[in-house]
């Protein structure tokens, strides 16, 4: 069964490192999303993605945040000068159809900011 | 901003009973709900979903229910099996983008 994968599944990083995290979405979708989790909070929806560019992003997704998809494949979030307050997990989504709902997610990229 | 709530942090049910994890949602401008389930260190994973047209959805052991004038849905899952065992997170969609509750813990006692 076809599905979305994250590397690294665990990052530790001084603050004001930045970090790059990588996600493969299924093949022939053509929506991404990056969520996030801080521990014992809600998932949290940060940016979407469709033809290239971003499709709407949430209040949390600022200038220190971005995202790319480089090769056609990955799907790349990157946060620079990181800050403790940005340990999370973080998942990678993907859909082929915007509005049926359903998304697939990633197992999780772990991130904690020292 | 909690758009979408999910009261009870947790339940504790017995095997072979019913389930039933509560949401409710303030934007009435939402066009579909869904329910996430999520193990740990999984991501989530869907299980049913609903359009905002219609009032029930059946997919097996799992019933969802919306009622739109009270802004609140339902899951059942009958019979709860262990492997139900999981956080259910209740969201809902709108635009390019799903919302999602802060779950609830759902133990099935053997």
């Amino acid at each position: 069964e076809p599905e979305v994968t994250q590397t690294p599944s665990h990052q530790v990083t001084q603050m004001g490192q930045e970090v790059i995290l990588r996600c493969v979405p299924i093949s022939n979708h053509l929506y991404f999303y990056w969520y996030r989790q801080i521990l014992g909070q809600k998932v949290e929806f940060l940016v979407s993605f469709y033809n290239n560019e971003i499709s709407e992003k949430s209040e949390i997704f600022d200038d220190q945040f971005s995202v790319e998809r480089p090769d056609g494949s990955n799907f790349t979030l990157k946060i620079r000068s990181t800050k403790l307050e940005d340990s999370a997990m973080y998942f990678c989504a993907s859909s082929d159809i915007p509005g049926a709902g359903e998304l697939f997610f990633g197992e999780g990229s772990r991130l904690t900011v020292l | 901003d909690q758009q979408v709530k999910q009261n009870s942090p947790s339940l504790s049910v017995q095997e072979g009973r019913i389930s039933i994890l509560n949401c409710d949602y303030t934007n009435s401008m939402f066009d579909y709900f869904l329910w996430y389930k999520k193990y740990p260190a999984e991501g989530p994973t869907f299980l049913i979903s609903i359009s905002s047209i219609k009032d029930k959805n059946e997919d097996g052991r799992f019933t969802v229910f919306l009622n739109k004038s009270a802004k609140h849905l339902s899951l059942h899952i009958v019979p709860s099996q262990p492997g139900d065992s999981a956080v259910y997170f209740c969201a809902a969609f709108r635009d390019d983008k799903i919302i999602f509750g802060k779950g609830t813990r759902l133990h099935i006692l053997p």
